[in-house]
């Protein structure tokens, strides 16, 4: 069956922008993640759905950062006012149920912010 | 000190070579993951596991819960494991704490 999908691949945008990073998650996978990857860094956790419960947003690395996920299913990560530093690939995960569940990566999201 | 440590960071293997890949963590989890992930970017889930060993293939991964130590090891290592590895620990809030990844160059 379909993977976990993202869009767009890569997204350029100018500094002050704001973006939105799409996830489709696999099907009937109730868990969803939201992390990043800068450059030459490893991975940070950013936000994370289980079902209809409110998500744990502590990951997320200020206020202009804000996820949502419609209906149990796709999520949408908002990034406003974009910065410099903003620049990293941006990944999303889903598992069948919760953390003990084996997570399913997406090919990820490059944003650049020039 | 990083809540999850991988050793050693760059490793250059001769193919059919057998490697280790170590993880030390100092967080309390439930579960540890390892992930594989190649030049292109993608991430693919290998393991997952809380306790004694799992094989998978050519692939196997041990933990050691008393000790907060796992190790991923590859036996007759090919140009096609070339990849970076990185060890993931399962927090109490249910995300993953990431390891910076082992860098693993495997030569013909």
């Amino acid at each position: 069956g379909a993977g976990v999908s993202q869009s767009p691949s890569n997204k350029v945008t100018e500094k002050g922008k704001d973006v939105e990073l799409r996830c489709d998650p696999i099907s009937g996978h109730t868990a969803l993640y939201w992390y990043r990857q800068s450059l030459g860094q490893g991975l940070e956790f950013l936000i994370y759905f289980q079902g209809n419960s409110a998500p744990d947003k502590s990951g997320l690395p200020s206020d202009r950062f804000s996820a949502e996920r419609t209906g149990g299913s796709v999520s949408t990560l908002t990034i406003q006012r974009t910065q410099q530093e903003d620049s990293a690939v941006y990944l999303c995960a889903s598992s069948l149920g919760g953390p003990n569940y084996e997570q399913y990566f997406g090919p990820g999201t490059r944003l650049t912010v020039t | 000190k990083n809540e999850v440590e991988q050793s050693p960071q760059n490793l250059t293997a001769q193919e059919g070579e057998f490697i280790t890949i170590n993880c030390s963590y100092s967080v309390g989890i439930s579960a540890l993951h390892w992930l594989q992930q190649h030049p292109g970017g993608g991430i693919v889930s290998l393991f997952m596991l809380s306790s004694g060993k799992k094989k998978h293939g050519r692939l196997i991964a041990t933990i050691n819960i008393q000790e907060k130590h796992s190790s991923l090891h590859i036996t007759a290592s090919h140009p096609r494991d070339s990849a970076v590895y990185i060890c993931a620990v399962l927090g109490s809030q249910g995300n993953l704490i990431f390891g910076k990844g082992t860098k693993l160059s495997v030569k013909p």
